[in-house]
């Protein structure tokens, strides 16, 4: 019944390591979406994907590479974590209807890079 | 670039009250749209209300209604009859309307709402 999923809720991991987070949505969306939230609470976008195609790529080290298998997945890989990292990400979804794009956002991944 | 910005970092209402949390943004786009989303501490992040910029009426859902003034790129939200659910952090933010493919969300700073009995 879930409709935008993200696992795994929470990730501690050690500095230098490679992670990776995945969303699957079931709303039958054509777009994607991942936010990050820093520990202010402020939250940017940092990629968009429109059926697997890459649309919107923020300013983002290049130690985060999306992948989008299918148009009802968008996986965020990040390599060699630093502390920076640490954020809860926000995969969301929105349809392609030309007219107002709400965007449904997933429950978060909570990310502590020690 | 867009910006949004939430002048009231927290603000504290009594349960059955009201409440106006606030919201300006910067734009020189014509078409566009404004959300309100809610983060209570389970953290999800809940949509709340949206209002399209070419709408003159303002939005309503329920208990919550914004008050959109173009002009002066403002749009508050007004919580009636406060609910001790209603405790959480209220992000406003501003979409571009695109044609294309994808628009993102610019989201304000957020203010932490606090009911209390």
């Amino acid at each position: 019944d879930t409709a935008v999923s993200q696992t795994p809720k929470y990730l501690v991991t050690q500095m230098g390591n490679d992670k990776s987070i995945k969303c699957e949505q079931n709303l039958g969306h054509d777009t994607m979406y991942w936010y990050k939230q820093d520990s202010k609470k402020f939250l940017k976008i940092m990629f968009s994907y429109n059926n697997k195609e890459l649309i919107i790529n923020e300013t983002v080290p290049n130690r985060f590479s999306p992948k989008s298998p299918d148009k009802a997945h968008l996986n965020l890989h990040i390599n060699s974590l630093e502390l920076g990292d640490s954020a809860v990400y926000f995969c969301a979804s929105s349809p392609n209807t030309g007219g107002i794009e709400t965007q449904y956002f997933g429950p978060g991944t909570r990310l502590l890079v020690l | 670039a867009q910006t949004v910005t939430q002048s009231q970092p927290e603000m504290s209402v009594q349960e059955a009250e009201t409440v106006t949390l606030s919201c300006t943004y910067d734009t020189s786009e014509n078409n566009y749209y404004l959300f309100w989303y809610k983060q209570p501490p389970s953290r999800q992040m809940i949509l709340v209300i949206r209002q399209e910029a070419y709408k003159q009426q303002n939005a309503t859902e329920n208990r919550f209604s914004v008050n959109f003034q173009k002009a002066a790129k403002s749009f508050s939200l007004k919580i009636s009859d406060s609910q001790l659910g209603d405790t959480a952090m209220y992000f406003c933010a501003f979409m571009k309307h695109d044609t294309g493919t994808a628009s993102k969300l610019t989201f304000g700073t957020g203010t932490r709402l606090q009911v209390t009995l």
